[in-house]
């Protein structure tokens, strides 16, 4: 598609409860990223998937986090057991080798309640 | 490793006045850096970025940065800001050419611009 696609837009959970997060990439962008924005916090680094390699993983919080990207293109970040603290913008984003610099989506707004 | 800092959290101004909003940066290799503008509601969007050549980068809306490698910093200015200009800014950095491509962002400067 044209840009970066996330879904959901909003998502409120009850804690205790498992989301999964969406993100659809720029097509032909081998590289692709998970940030976690809270207020006052900036951008976290979540994980990071290029090409065929082995993800980073190494901004994952805990191990109820976790992500996969299939088929190099879709890519869905799975929260388990969710608590309140893990409320937060969920802002993905593709590039490659070319543009040096990333493309982000509009993010998903997670609310735990 | 990288890091960046963002010296002002939130920065006022009035409409047509000058602004700078400071970024540092720390890393023992050579870097790669980038500005992204955060509009309210809205995803981040690319302002500008350096990779080489020219310290003086110009980017959309206006803007510019300049690159000093002495001083590590990667400072973004506008000469007359306009009240659509209001809105956060990031500044990131990566390692530079044959690097990782993972972004450091810094905590984002707030720019309001008042009439």
């Amino acid at each position: 598609g044209a840009g970066v696609s996330q879904s959901p837009s909003n998502k409120v959970t009850e804690k205790g409860k498992d989301v999964e997060l969406r993100c659809d990439p720029i097509s032909g962008h081998t590289a692709l990223y998970w940030y976690r924005q809270s207020l006052g916090q900036g951008l976290e680094f979540l994980i990071y998937f290029q090409g065929n390699s082995a993800p980073d993983k190494s901004g994952l919080p805990s191990d109820r986090f976790s992500a996969e990207r299939t088929g190099g293109s879709v890519s869905t970040l799975t929260i388990q057991r969710t608590q309140q603290e893990d409320s937060a913008v969920y802002l993905c984003a593709s590039s490659n080798r070319v543009i040096h610099g990333y493309t982000f989506g509009s993010g998903t707004r997670l609310t735990v309640v | 490793a990288q890091s960046v800092t963002q010296l002002d959290s939130q920065v006022p101004v009035f409409e047509e006045a000058p602004v700078e909003l400071r970024c540092n940066y720390s890393s023992s290799v050579s870097v790669y850096l980038f500005w992204y503008v955060q509009y309210p509601n809205q995803g981040l969007q690319l302002l500008l970025k350096y990779l080489s050549g020219s310290t003086l980068v110009k980017g959309i809306n206006g803007f510019e940065a300049e690159f000093n490698k002495s001083q590590t910093s990667f400072h973004l200015r506008k000469p007359s800001v306009h009240i659509s200009d209001t809105a956060e800014y990031f500044c990131a950095v990566r390692p530079g050419r044959g690097g990782s491509e993972k972004l450091v962002f810094g905590k984002g400067t707030k720019l309001t611009v008042n009439p």
